[in-house]
């Protein structure tokens, strides 16, 4: 069975500092994977996707995300934090056949002034 | 990829009825999908949503409890029947466009009281 993990409930970062959402996955086959972000009662924006081709994937508002094979995993990335991207991250991974999501437990980002 | 219109945004609903939220798509859609979430947690997904047949349910989900109709290929509808307070949830629909673009609504924020 597929499935993604988001180890962390949470994570803080300052203004301006670097940051990193993790996520792991596990699949049969090729992975597609996914990372939205939920803002307050706003429902779910697409961030960046893997389907193929380079591991480093550029993505909306400045994120990028790393396709690491031998890791299983699919970090979200930002060189410099906004408070404006203090949200809800979640990483997803699609089947390729049925197209259904499989949804992490979500990250919460909390960006500090 | 297609936009979607889901109504209503929100709704305060006593026990024991039912709501019935819409989903209308822009363009034709291959395949729709109905996911929730509930407070604090990730996204589920409910059933997919079958053209012209019943909706094919996940495991936990019933068609007694969310019965879903879907008449066309771009209109759909969740009904949450006889509701209870642990129904409270955002539920979301999503769509399969041309090109296989993937696009979510904007979500219904359900409170059962």
């Amino acid at each position: 069975a597929q499935s993604v993990a988001q180890p962390e409930d949470q994570v803080n970062v300052a203004e301006g500092n670097p940051l990193t959402v993790k996520c792991t996955y596990s699949v049969s086959g090729n992975p597609y994977l996914f990372w939205y972000v939920q803002y307050p009662n706003r429902g779910l924006q697409f961030l960046l996707k893997y389907i193929t081709g380079d591991n480093l994937v550029k993505g909306s508002y400045g994120f990028e995300a790393e396709f690491n094979k031998s890791q299983t995993s699919f970090h979200l990335k930002k060189p410099s934090a906004l408070v404006s991207d203090s949200a809800l991250y979640f990483c997803a991974v699609r089947d390729s056949g049925t197209y259904k999501y499989i949804f992490g437990t979500g990250t919460r980002l909390k960006v500090l002034a | 990829s297609a936009v979607i219109s889901q109504k209503p945004s929100r709704d305060i609903c006593q026990r024991g009825t039912s709501l019935t939220i819409q989903c209308q798509v822009d363009s034709q859609v291959t395949m729709m999908f109905w996911y929730r979430q509930q407070p604090g947690q990730s996204l589920t997904l409910i059933a997919t949503a079958n053209q012209g047949s019943e909706a094919t349910y996940e495991s936990g989900f019933v068609i007694d409890k969310f019965p879903i109709s879907r008449p066309n290929l771009t209109f759909s509808t969740l009904t949450v029947s006889n509701m209870s307070p642990e129904d409270s949830s955002i539920y979301l629909c999503s769509g399969v466009g041309r090109n296989y673009g993937y696009t979510f609504g904007s979500g219904t924020r359900l409170t059962v009281v």
